[in-house]
């Protein structure tokens, strides 16, 4: 089975919208940790947005935050207020703890998105 | 501080030819990352390591080799280039952490192009 999920290959957003990516995920570790990564084409790998499986609060950081619901195992990822450097590719990945292994993360296929003036 | 540094940039080999990346990072980190990426997929890990001298085989290793013989150094080995390993390889270096993120840093890849 997959272990992380995205099932947009890929996205519009008018620009200054807010755009939700989705990522689920599949684990039977009770503690694990959710990233996003973003991907310019020019291609370097970029840290956004950590999530782990205990906070209590879902995490936020400028214009990103993460929709965390637990139970149905998803971690959409929500951009605010979308801007022409935002057009990307953004990867939702996931780490599980050191009882499974936690030294392995596992990425989605990813999702392009697109901003359009 | 350079953070994760990756060499070549771009590279051909022809079927059957053999070479290394090489992946330094100046983070102090233990845990070190090769990960393969092919044409408008995801990241695959082919292996990791946890600590000098410690290796261990991700999701795709068939065809490669690791070695990390120092903190800062993890090359990747390609014997006898295939066209399937015609991708862009990432490394990547995280801190050892229970706690927080421990997110990767992540070089600026090599594209590699196997004919």
């Amino acid at each position: 089975a997959q272990k992380i999920t995205q099932t947009q290959p890929g996205m519009f957003v008018q620009e200054k919208e807010a755009v939700t990516l989705d990522c689920t995920y599949d684990t039977s570790d009770p503690s694990y940790g959710l990233f996003w990564y973003k991907q310019p084409s020019s291609g370097e790998m970029i840290f956004l947005i950590y999530q782990g499986s205990y906070d209590q609060q879902n995490a936020t950081e400028g214009r990103y935050s993460l929709n965390f619901q637990k139970a149905r195992k998803s971690a959409n990822l929500v951009i605010s207020a979308s801007q022409l450097g935002d057009s990307a590719m953004y990867f939702c990945a996931m780490r599980e703890s050191a009882l499974y292994n936690f030294n392995k993360f596992y990425f989605g296929s990813g999702t392009k998105l697109n901003v359009k003036p | 501080n350079a953070g994760v540094t990756q060499t070549p940039k771009f590279r051909i080999l022809k079927i059957g030819q053999s070479m290394t990346l090489q992946c330094t990072q100046d983070m102090n980190h233990n845990y070190m990352y090769w990960y393969r990426q092919d044409p408008g997929m995801g990241l695959k890990l082919i292996y990791y390591s946890v600590g000098a001298g410690i290796t261990d085989k991700g999701e795709v290793p068939n065809g490669y080799n690791v070695s990390r013989s120092t903190t800062e150094d993890f090359p990747l080995r390609l014997e006898l280039a295939a066209p399937s390993q015609t991708s862009v390889y990432f490394c990547a270096s995280r801190a050892q952490t229970l706690a927080g993120s421990g997110e990767q840093f992540f070089g600026p890849g090599t594209r590699l192009t196997v004919l």
